[in-house]
């Protein structure tokens, strides 16, 4: 099993559209998730962090399931700057520092 | 002033040259991180530096020398490199290292590397 796993998509979506992404972790005793974003030929950048109790910004809403080891990420009302990758990270062993990357799941929002 | 920023952005070298990447962040920041990202795999922390001392490093071949002279400045040393080491190389910063509570890490364009 991959320490962090994504389903690499892509996922085309119309604008307006809900998308979902879930990602899974090896490790039970993972403290910190986080979702970074990933535009093209750039650099990632932190999107949100993921907290036990689920948290929103806007369009975006990230959630932790710690039974089946898994979080996920949930986009409503799709734009067409919403297309990107969208990189699955975790702490996953409490290591000061480390944080272990998934290898991505790419949107693609349409007209 | 940008964040992250790193030089060159693109470095095309032979398997006999060195060459350095450097990375300066200007946010304040005491840890500093080198990352690989080859095409279709994911992120691969290489070293971590925290306050100048080295906390981290994820089994790299020699060929790839760190060097942390202080908290706004990381180089990579490469010498003699392999075909399969082209990729994508990411300097990133935080704030401290990473607790419970996890610090945001900010990236850097990268370099681009192709070894010939």
């Amino acid at each position: 099993r991959k320490e962090v796993e994504q389903d690499p998509g892509p996922f085309n979506v119309p604008e307006g559209a809900t998308v979902a992404f879930n990602c899974t972790y090896s490790n039970s005793a993972s403290q910190s998730f986080f979702w970074y974003r990933q535009d093209c030929r750039k650099e990632p950048k932190l999107l949100m962090s993921v907290y036990s109790s689920g948290n929103e910004d806007g369009r975006f809403t990230a959630q932790l399931n710690r039974a089946s080891q898994y979080i996920s990420l949930l986009i409503r009302d799709s734009k067409l700057s919403d297309s990107a990758t969208y990189l699955c990270v975790v702490n996953l062993d409490g290591t000061a520092s480390k944080l272990t990357f998934g290898t991505g799941t790419r949107l693609q929002v349409t007209l | 002033e940008t964040g992250v920023t790193q030089t060159p952005r693109h470095l095309v070298m032979g398997m006999t040259n060195k060459k350095s990447l450097k990375c300066e962040q200007h946010l304040g920041h005491n840890a500093m991180y080198w990352y690989k990202q080859s095409a279709k795999k994911p992120l691969e922390l290489m070293f971590v530096y925290s306050l100048e001392e080295r906390v981290e490093n994820n089994s790299v071949p020699s060929r790839f020398s760190p060097e942390c002279p202080n908290s706004s400045h990381l180089f990579l040393h490469l010498h003699t490199l392999q075909p399969e080491d082209s990729a994508l190389y990411l300097c990133a910063s935080s704030q401290g290292k990473l607790l419970a509570g996890g610090y945001e890490q900010f990236f850097g364009p990268g370099t681009r590397l192709t070894v010939l």
